[in-house]
């Protein structure tokens, strides 16, 4: 089955820094890769996604990069805000009919100091 | 609208009890997802429902028994629970269609549960 892995698992910045979350995945199979920002006490918010016949995808301050060969996936943040502060999960999957089964990354936690 | 909504927001019960999670959504999606988090840890699957059919259980004990009513609703019920099992639940809702194509998942604010 599908495995993935995520570093750093904490990453302190300085605010207006920028900041990379880091994905390796094992399945050639899987053809989506989500981005989920989680704050304290709340769900996962869906931040980003991109899907394997991209290569990049950029919404405003953040970004993600898909590379199928090495079966990499980036987050990469801009000019980073306190407000960014949160837990970040990357997942993958494979679509099976009717359903999406995702598998997540360990998390990292990202803190921007003012 | 890409809202999810999940009742009660937290939740205390004894090893005895019998209790119920509910999650909501209107958005159309016809595949609805059970999570549990444990602290500090990522989500982890515990059933997906694909047009209110069960399509997986990852070997969740028989303490936790999920229901889709309707295209809308997914209940879980609980009973006889452990501490150990007290977490985070969350809910979650995607489209559905044709194998292959990948959609959004989203997930709802998720139910605190503390088993005592």
């Amino acid at each position: 089955g599908e495995n993935v892995e995520q570093h750093p698992s904490t990453l302190s910045v300085q605010e207006g820094d920028s900041a990379v979350i880091k994905c390796t995945y094992s399945d050639s199979a899987s053809n989506y890769f989500p981005w989920y920002k989680q704050e304290l006490g709340k769900g996962p918010q869906l931040i980003i996604d991109i899907r394997s016949n991209v290569g990049e995808k950029k919404d405003q301050r953040i970004a993600v990069t898909l590379n199928k060969t090495a079966k990499h996936f980036s987050l990469h943040i801009t000019e980073t805000q306190p407000e960014d502060s949160a837990v970040y999960f990357c997942a993958a999957s494979m679509r099976n009919t009717g359903f999406q089964k995702l598998v997540f990354g360990t998390g990292t936690r990202l803190l921007v100091s003012p | 609208d890409t809202e999810v909504t999940q009742t009660p927001k937290h939740l205390v019960m004894g090893m005895t009890n019998k209790k119920s999670l509910k999650c909501e959504q209107h958005m159309g999606h016809r595949a609805m997802y059970w999570y549990k988090q444990k602290a500090k840890k990522p989500p982890e699957l515990m059933f997906v429902y694909s047009y209110e059919k069960l399509s997986i259980n990852e070997s969740v004990p028989s303490r936790f028994s999920p229901e889709c009513p309707n295209s809308s609703l997914l209940n879980l019920h609980l009973h006889a629970l452990q501490p150990e099992d007290s977490a985070l639940y969350l809910c979650a809702s995607s489209q559905s269609g044709l194998a292959g194509t990948p959609y959004e998942q989203y997930f709802g604010p998720g139910t605190r549960l503390t088993v005592t």
